[in-house]
């Protein structure tokens, strides 16, 4: 399967604790996007890569999330300090170079915080 | 900030129905595309369009940029049980950062009982 990996796919953890979330995206994409979305709504942006740069980070992103992909390939997406409100799920997408809005979709992780 | 209206909110189908359900906004959009969610997973990309007034088709389905740029159409023609789903409308807004897409709240399409 060539698409979009995301691991894990459901992660359950205490209010507190921190969480990292691995995207893969498909292998010529030089772009890479996270979208959180939570029950009964669309996506919402949270930040994109070009390569191993960062461009734009969406006001939901408050300082306890952090986004990186190192090498231009696979991404992270760490949370510190988990809250209850953080419960989503969690999705990254990719897209070739210049055809950004075709955005392709991994299949998301569930993240529960108790 | 940008608002995207889909309609309806939720639908009920008879195999063999066609589909339409719409998409509007108050900004003009450059952009615009059509994903299809099932349960525990991510969109998948059904469509997408680049110019007012284009029509697209993939397989039975159809989609419309609008020409006024604010909105956009779905139909789905001789429905199947396996279109049943969440269809979501997105778009790149005119002025928008690129890549920073823009979604719907959704339409859910269920089977008639």
């Amino acid at each position: 399967d060539t698409g979009v990996s995301q691991n894990p796919r459901h992660k359950i953890t205490k209010r507190g604790q921190n969480v990292t979330f691995r995207c893969d995206p498909i292998s010529e994409h030089n772009r890479l996007y996270w979208y959180r979305q939570t029950l009964g709504q669309g996506p919402e942006f949270l930040t994109y890569f070009q390569n191993e740069a960062q461009l734009e980070k969406s006001r939901l992103l408050s300082d306890r999330f952090s986004a990186e992909r190192p090498k231009g390939s696979f991404s992270t997406l760490e949370i510190q300090r988990t809250e209850q409100g953080d419960s989503a799920m969690y999705l990254c997408a990719s897209s070739l170079p210049g055809q950004v809005y075709e955005q392709y979709f991994g299949p998301g992780t569930r993240l529960t915080v108790t | 900030g940008q608002q995207l209206n889909q309609s309806p909110q939720s639908m009920f189908i008879q195999e063999g129905e066609d589909v339409s359900m719409n998409c509007t906004s108050s900004s003009i959009f450059n952009t615009w595309l059509w994903y299809k969610q099932d349960p525990g997973e991510g969109p998948v990309l059904l469509i997408a369009l680049y110019k007012a007034g284009e029509l697209t088709s993939n397989g039975r389905l159809t989609a419309q940029f609008g020409i006024t740029r604010k909105d956009s159409f779905l139909n789905i023609s001789a429905s199947i049980p396996s279109d049943v789903g969440i269809y979501f409308c997105a778009g790149q807004v005119y002025g928008g950062s690129q890549g920073n897409l823009i979604f719907g709240k959704g339409t859910k399409l269920s089977v008639k009982p």
